[in-house]
């Protein structure tokens, strides 16, 4: 069955970076875009962009544009979310989750991360 | 950029009907999707391209959009509803989430 499996919970000083992974399985890893959602404590849904596991340039909300670096390595069928600058604001629960179409992005997901927790704080 | 603006909560008695929309210019010219999202889980999309169902989602759910409202009904409410769902659009430049509507089963 599709699984997609994140890296552990962080906290982070003001200014610093992190890096979440995101292991994907169950499906041909290169077939299927992933894309990165954060939800604040409380708050809603924010997408922050997405990648193509096959190459190609990913695509990145503009107000994410700057700080985030999305990278795929198709040998471990991982893709990661770097984040830089952190801020207070950017504490929140990271997902990754797989678009539901193979070849192209649809902008819809099916298939979710178990989220994980990054904490800013000083 | 697009705002998709949905009702804080609804609340509903089990066995009734829920109705929970997503208000936007012109969202009927655009394919809405729905997710469900519990306390401490991941979303999981429940509709999608207005009113498709994702394999596994009970009939009890459905969608319509037209106009300026999308809607998600959940008939037969049950307390296992209970949870915050999120609309979504692709607005040709971003994903796009609504604010998130918080069911509550009374």
């Amino acid at each position: 069955q599709v699984q997609l499996v994140q890296s552990g919970a962080e906290v982070k000083k003001p200014g610093a970076s992190v890096k979440i992974s995101c292991k994907a399985s169950g499906y041909i890893f290169t077939n299927y875009h992933v894309h990165w959602v954060r939800q604040a404590p409380g708050q809603g849904l924010e997408w922050m962009g997405m990648i193509n596991p096959s190459g190609g340039r990913p695509r990145y909300a503009q107000k994410m544009q700057g700080r985030v670096t999305m990278t795929r390595d198709t040998s471990t069928s991982i893709v990661h979310m770097e984040l830089s600058s952190l801020r207070s604001e950017d504490s929140a629960v990271y997902y990754c989750a797989r678009d539901v179409c193979s070849g192209a992005s649809c902008f819809l997901f099916d298939s979710w991360g178990q989220g994980t927790l990054v904490t800013v704080s000083s | 950029s697009y705002v998709l603006t949905q009702p804080p909560s609804v609340s509903v008695a089990p066995g009734q009907t829920a109705r929970i929309t997503c208000g936007a210019n012109n969202i009927g010219s655009y394919s809405v999707h729905w997710y469900q999202q519990k306390p401490g889980q991941a979303p999981v999309l429940v509709i999608s391209y207005d009113g498709d169902r994702p394999s596994g989602i009970p009939e009890r759910f459905s969608g319509f959009n037209s106009g300026n409202t999308a809607t998600l009904t959940i008939s037969w409410v049950e307390a296992g509803d209970e949870a915050d769902y999120y609309c979504q659009v692709w607005d040709s430049s971003s994903v796009v989430f609504g604010g998130g509507t918080k069911l509550t089963v009374l």
